[in-house]
């Protein structure tokens, strides 16, 4: 089955602490984006890689960290300099000018 | 800077209602539009995709329209049903690849 896996589901974050949210594609799509959004929002891009080994900032960059070091993969770190962490998370890819897909997202809280 | 708005925010129609949902955009010059739907605590379904030089897109109840001269898009529910019920997002996007969600447009399909 062709997709986006995001895991996992459900993450707890204690204050200071680390996380990072996992996100795969087995589309072999080029491009893969990190969103975020929050009750009543709209969704805000955080990161996005063109390519791999590249990856440029979004809109809300601070606070967070990505690589992107194979293609399938883009992984999602909240660094302990993100003040308000707490949020749905959304992964998805696409082919250059073709349609993105989403994962099923990561709700992330801070307990 | 683009800027992509959904009207309405909020709508409940009685099942069987054909219903129009609206997205405008502020810079025409676009390469894509694609309409997804999201069901609560979920990510996002691709509905459809039109490129920037079509007119429209058709998939089997839905279809959607696109006047990029206008900066608006149209997505068109036939016969609506209560599995309808979601919220329903339009995102634009340039030939930098990055995508401009709007808000949204919460849909409720009563029985």
């Amino acid at each position: 089955d062709g997709g986006i896996t995001q895991s996992p589901k459900y993450l707890f974050r204690k204050e200071g602490q680390n996380v990072t949210l996992s996100c795969e594609q087995n589309l072999n799509h080029d491009a893969m984006y990190w969103y975020r959004q929050d009750p009543g929002q709209g969704l805000r891009l955080i990161y996005y890689s063109q390519i791999v080994n590249d990856f440029q900032k979004g809109d809300i960059a601070e606070g967070y960290s990505v690589s992107r070091e194979k293609k399938e993969s883009f992984p999602l770190t909240v660094t302990s300099a993100q003040k308000n962490p707490t949020a749905f998370y959304l992964c998805a890819s696409s082919a250059y000018g073709g349609e993105a897909f989403f994962g099923q997202g990561t709700r992330l809280t801070v307990v | 800077k683009q800027e992509v708005t959904q009207i309405p925010a909020a709508l409940s129609v009685p099942e069987g209602e054909n219903l129009v949902l609206n997205c405008s955009f502020t810079d025409s010059a676009i390469y894509n539009l694609q309409w997804f739907r999201q069901d609560p605590g979920k990510g996002l379904t691709s509905l459809l995709l039109i490129q920037s030089s079509q007119r429209e897109q058709t998939s089997g109840r839905l279809n959607a329209s696109l006047d990029k001269s206008s900066g608006r898009s149209t997505l068109y529910i036939a016969a609506s049903q209560p599995g309808d019920s979601a919220t329903y997002l339009c995102a634009v996007r340039h030939s930098g690849q990055n995508f401009v969600f709007g808000p949204g447009t919460r849909l409720s399909v009563l029985p």
